[in-house]
């Protein structure tokens, strides 16, 4: 299996505008996460879904952040509008039953100028 | 919700086993604990959980104390690609495996040296 592949794996983007992350998961995994890593407050859960339906969202920081999930291989993160304190790596991650047991994507690096 | 509390830096010569601790004095009987490591750069990597018993894998080991409160990851021959932050987690949430929310501290910088 490929892994958890997520793109783009770098994004620059000025302020104000959209920006879409995409993930795909690892075939089967009926668990997804989005994460967000910065140096301040380091690796925090944003959002998951089970079986494509989204659990928890107490993670996401505001109205600007959006994410979907609609079929079991492909989810979204959509941050409109961007804002230079979204500098982050973004990750995705999946898991199969054990929702603790979590593969990671190698991320995606947003700056927003 | 159990909280852990691992060293913020060790040292390790390449070839020798290092020893990585956690404490995580209030967990509860049917919480598991969990080892994640991160390579500079690189996504989070899954590396080994357990509620009791040692485990072992094809990475590493994990002792847990009888007790519960602390436990000890094990790599048995450190290599330098082994230099990576290690969290120590116990996930929040429901007992067991089913669920559990990872909360990702600061972890131990390990690093490996020749």
């Amino acid at each position: 299996d490929a892994g958890v592949i997520q793109s783009p794996r770098h994004e620059v983007t000025e302020m104000g505008q959209e920006v879409t992350l995409r993930c795909k998961p690892i075939s089967g995994h009926d668990y997804l996460f989005w994460y967000r890593q910065t140096m301040m407050r380091g690796l925090e859960l944003l959002i998951y879904f089970n079986n494509n339906v989204p659990i928890d969202d107490s993670g996401m920081p505001e109205d600007r952040f959006s994410a979907k999930m609609p079929n079991a291989s492909f989810s979204t993160l959509k941050i409109q509008p961007s804002e230079p304190r979204d500098s982050a790596v973004y990750f995705c991650a999946s898991s199969l039953l054990s929702a603790s047991e979590q593969y990671f994507g190698p991320g995606t690096r947003l700056t927003v100028t | 919700d159990a909280k852990t509390t691992q060293p913020t830096s060790m040292d390790c010569a390449e070839g020798r086993a290092a020893n990585l601790p956690c404490n995580h004095s209030t967990i509860s009987g049917n919480e598991y604990v969990y080892w994640y490591r991160q390579i500079h750069s690189q996504g989070p990597q899954y590396i080994i959980h357990g509620l009791k018993n040692n485990e072992t894998n094809e990475m590493a080991s994990l002792i847990i104390t009888e007790d519960r409160k602390s436990s000890t990851l094990i790599l048995p021959h450190a290599t330098l690609r082994d230099t990576a932050v290690y969290y120590c987690i116990v996930p929040t949430g429901a007992g067991g495996t089913s669920y559990g929310k990872l909360t990702f501290g600061q972890g131990t910088i390990l690093t490996v040296h020749p």
